[in-house]
């Protein structure tokens, strides 16, 4: 079965530093896809990056990457240049393409002034 | 582009009452979930859908029920709402399984009292 470990309830951050999110997974199968969501206190649901288990590269978007270790089966998401906006709930996701996602519990992410 | 769209936003039933929450896509994805979030928790899935006239069961499908008559449409039913249905739900989409962000709608916040 697919787990998603997340052992960060919360993190607080001061603004402009960097941060990194850990993120921990269990599955048997081969091929699968890392993602991380961000959830502000709105309620949506926002992409931010995706890794797919057979990409070479370690994921970039803007201000978010991506430390893959496959060997590890860890996915730390790491925010640099924190911003007040960023504070939110942080969810690591896996899919193994089984047509379904699972959730880690999430890490609340406070920025501070 | 409106992408996923839920209706509606918020919704209070009585215990025993039905409903239908309503999830429509316009991104021509196969790919339909619905989810639901408890207070401080992450997703799960309840029901999924991998094209028109095909569905199956989630993580925590007991309550719901689910048709998929076009690609667009996937409307989740709660048949005699009990209080352990009171959450979160959020409806997504997708155009593959594996290696594609999934794009959620705003979400229902539901309450059975």
């Amino acid at each position: 079965a697919q787990k998603i470990t997340q052992t960060q309830p919360g993190m607080f951050v001061q603004e402009k530093e960097a941060v990194t999110l850990d993120c921990t997974y269990d599955t048997s199968d081969p091929s699968y896809g890392l993602f991380w969501y961000k959830q502000p206190s709105s309620g949506e649901m926002i992409f931010l990056i995706y890794q797919g288990s057979y990409d070479q590269q370690n994921a970039t978007e803007g201000r978010y990457s991506l430390n893959f270790q496959k060997a590890r089966k860890s996915a730390n998401l790491v925010i640099s240049a924190s911003q007040l906006g960023d504070s939110a709930m942080y969810f690591c996701v896996i899919d193994p393409g089984t047509y379904k996602y699972i959730f880690g519990t999430g890490t609340r992410l406070k920025v501070l002034a | 582009n409106a992408g996923v769209t839920q209706t509606p936003k918020f919704r209070i039933l009585k215990i025993g009452q039905s409903m239908t929450l309503q999830c429509a896509q316009d991104m021509n994805h196969n790919y339909m979930y619905w989810y639901r979030q408890d207070p401080g928790m992450g997703l799960k899935l309840i029901y999924y859908s991998v094209g028109a006239g095909i569905t199956d069961k989630g993580e925590v499908p007991n309550g719901y029920n689910v048709s998929r008559s076009t690609t667009e449409d996937f409307p989740l039913r709660l048949e005699l709402a009990a209080p352990s249905q009171t959450s979160v739900y959020f409806c997504a989409s997708s155009y593959s399984s594996g290696n594609a962000e999934a794009f959620f709608g705003q979400g229902t916040r539901l309450t059975v009292v």
